[in-house]
């Protein structure tokens, strides 16, 4: 049981360049979610899933796109990289009704 | 005025000293209270959830009032291992299950 896996841990992006940041879970969870975390800040949402199929946006979505065509993949994709993105980005899941959200160990994206 | 709000520290305390976070939130809809701890460079993980009639585990203490929307978490005999951030973490439980998360206390426990 490997909980939240994110791919890759580091990357970094020159201005325009495109990305997809890999988010996988095997707890069959139905909730999924990408925050950002930037330095010395809490966490902000870009987007999230209640379900396959079933994607919404957060408080900071623009520039981002997110898909959800299985329960256990949520790949949160950048267009055009800008320097504002620079952060580390975290997947993280839910069950259903349980508190606790298990978190992927980040993606520390960096655009140049 | 953000969702969820703490004073960033850092509280810079000598081991076996007793510390206390404080954490506002300002949606009245706000359903379930948590405290996460993270780590430098790391992943949030969840410290313990938060009820009105306050929870205990171990060392730490959450309490909540939602009469004043605020949440505490109180540290006794702090050990160095407690060096982390604190978030204060709020969930409406509503249709998306969000998770909105404070900025977040930084403590470093001393020898």
């Amino acid at each position: 049981n490997a909980g939240v896996t994110q791919t890759p841990k580091f990357r970094i992006l020159k201005i325009g360049q495109s990305m997809t940041l890999q988010c996988t879970q095997d707890m069959n969870h139905n909730y999924m979610y990408w925050y950002r975390q930037d330095p010395g800040m809490g966490l902000k949402l870009i987007y999230y899933s209640v379900g396959a199929g079933i994607t919404d946006k957060g408080e900071v979505p623009n520039g981002y796109n997110v898909s959800r065509s299985t329960t256990e993949d949520f790949p949160l994709r950048l267009e055009l990289a800008a320097p504002s993105q620079t952060s580390v980005y975290f997947c993280a899941s839910i069950r259903g009704g349980a508190p606790e959200a298990f978190f992927g160990q980040g993606t520390r994206l960096t655009v140049v | 005025r953000k969702e969820v709000e703490q004073d960033p520290g850092p509280f810079n305390v000598p081991e076996g000293a007793t510390v206390a976070f404080n954490c506002t939130y300002s949606n009245s809809a706000s359903q379930s209270f948590f405290w996460y701890r993270q780590d430098c460079r790391k992943e949030p993980k969840l410290l313990m959830s938060v009820y009105s009639s306050g929870n205990e585990d171990g060392r730490f203490t959450a309490q909540l009032n939602r009469a004043s929307q605020y949440i505490s978490l109180l540290i006794r005999d702090s050990k160095l291992s407690d060096s982390a951030t604190y978030l204060c973490v709020v969930n409406r439980n509503n249709a998306g299950n969000m998770l909105t998360f404070g900025g977040g206390t930084r403590l470093m426990v001393k020898p």
